[in-house]
C-alpha cells in the first residue's frame, strides 16, 4: 500500500522568505502523480501544483515549486516570497496513474506567515 | 465554470442517526470521490462514483454508501452515527478518461455527532 508522510508538524516563516515543506512516500509503482495541496481555515481544499513521476523535470506555479527526487521518493514543496495568504495547511498527496484512483494524502503541515 | 459544491455546511446529528451530505461536481466532471477528514489529520478516502457506481473503496463500513446521479452529482449516507463519525466530508470531482484528471475539491461539510 502506498503511504505518504510529512514529518514536520509545523513551520513558520517570515514574510518574503523561502520555506521549503517536506514530503516522502512509499510506493512500488514506477508511475503516478504527486500533489501539494493547500487548506486555509475556511477549509477549501486547494490545488497548488502536481507533478507526473514520468517526468523529470520539476513543477512550478508562479511562486511555487517542487524538488522531486523519484529515487529517494521525496517531493517538497519550496514556497518564495512568502505571504500572508500563504498561512494554511499544507498536504501532500500521491495517486497512481489507473482510471479513478484515489488520493492519499499525508497528515499536513501548518505553515504559519509572521509579518 | 461552476465549481465543486457541498451543502450543508455545518450538521449536527446524535448517535444512531442517519445523515445525508450532497455534493455537486464542477461542469464538465463525471467522477466523485469522497473523503472524510478527522480534526488535525489529513483526509481519508472513502470511496468514489464514477458512471453512477461505486468504482473504488476505501477501508470504511457498509453503514457509508452512496450515489451519484444522472448530472453526477453525489450523495453520501451515513448510518447508525457514531461518535467517531464527527468530521470534515470532502467530495471531490474531477473528469475520468483524459490526462488531465486532477481531483477539484469542495467547501466540505462539518458533521458533528453528539
Amino acid at each position: 500500500a502506498q503511504t505518504v508522510t510529512q514529518s514536520q508538524p509545523e513551520m513558520s516563516v517570515q514574510e518574503a522568505e523561502t520555506v521549503t515543506l517536506s514530503c516522502t512516500y512509499d510506493t512500488s509503482e514506477s508511475d503516478y502523480y504527486l500533489f501539494w495541496y493547500k487548506q486555509p481555515p475556511s477549509r477549501q481544499m486547494i490545488l497548488v501544483i502536481r507533478q507526473e513521476a514520468y517526468k523529470q523535470q520539476n513543477a512550478t506555479e508562479n511562486r511555487f515549486s517542487v524538488n522531486f527526487q523519484k529515487a529517494a521518493k521525496s517531493f517538497s514543496l519550496k514556497i518564495s516570497d512568502s505571504q500572508l495568504g500563504d498561512a494554511a495547511m499544507y498536504f501532500c498527496a500521491y495517486r497512481t496513474t489507473g482510471a479513478n484512483s484515489k488520493l492519499t494524502f499525508g497528515k499536513g503541515i501548518t505553515l504559519s506567515v509572521r509579518p | 465554470e461552476t465549481g465543486v459544491t457541498q451543502s450543508p455546511t455545518h450538521l449536527i446529528k446524535t448517535r444512531g442517526q442517519q445523515v445525508t451530505l450532497r455534493c455537486s461536481s464542477q461542469s464538465g466532471h463525471n467522477t466523485v470521490s469522497w473523503y472524510q477528514q478527522a480534526l488535525g489529520q489529513g483526509p481519508q478516502f472513502i470511496f468514489q462514483y464514477y458512471r453512477e457506481e461505486e468504482n473504488g473503496r476505501g477501508n470504511f463500513p457498509p453503514r457509508f454508501s452512496g450515489l451519484q446521479f444522472p448530472n453526477y452529482s453525489s450523495e453520501l449516507n451515513v448510518n447508525a452515527l457514531e461518535l467517531d463519525d464527527s468530521a470534515l466530508y470532502l467530495c471531490a470531482s474531477s473528469f475520468s478518461g483524459r490526462v488531465e484528471d486532477t481531483q477539484y475539491f469542495g467547501p466540505g461539510t462539518r458533521l458533528t455527532v453528539l
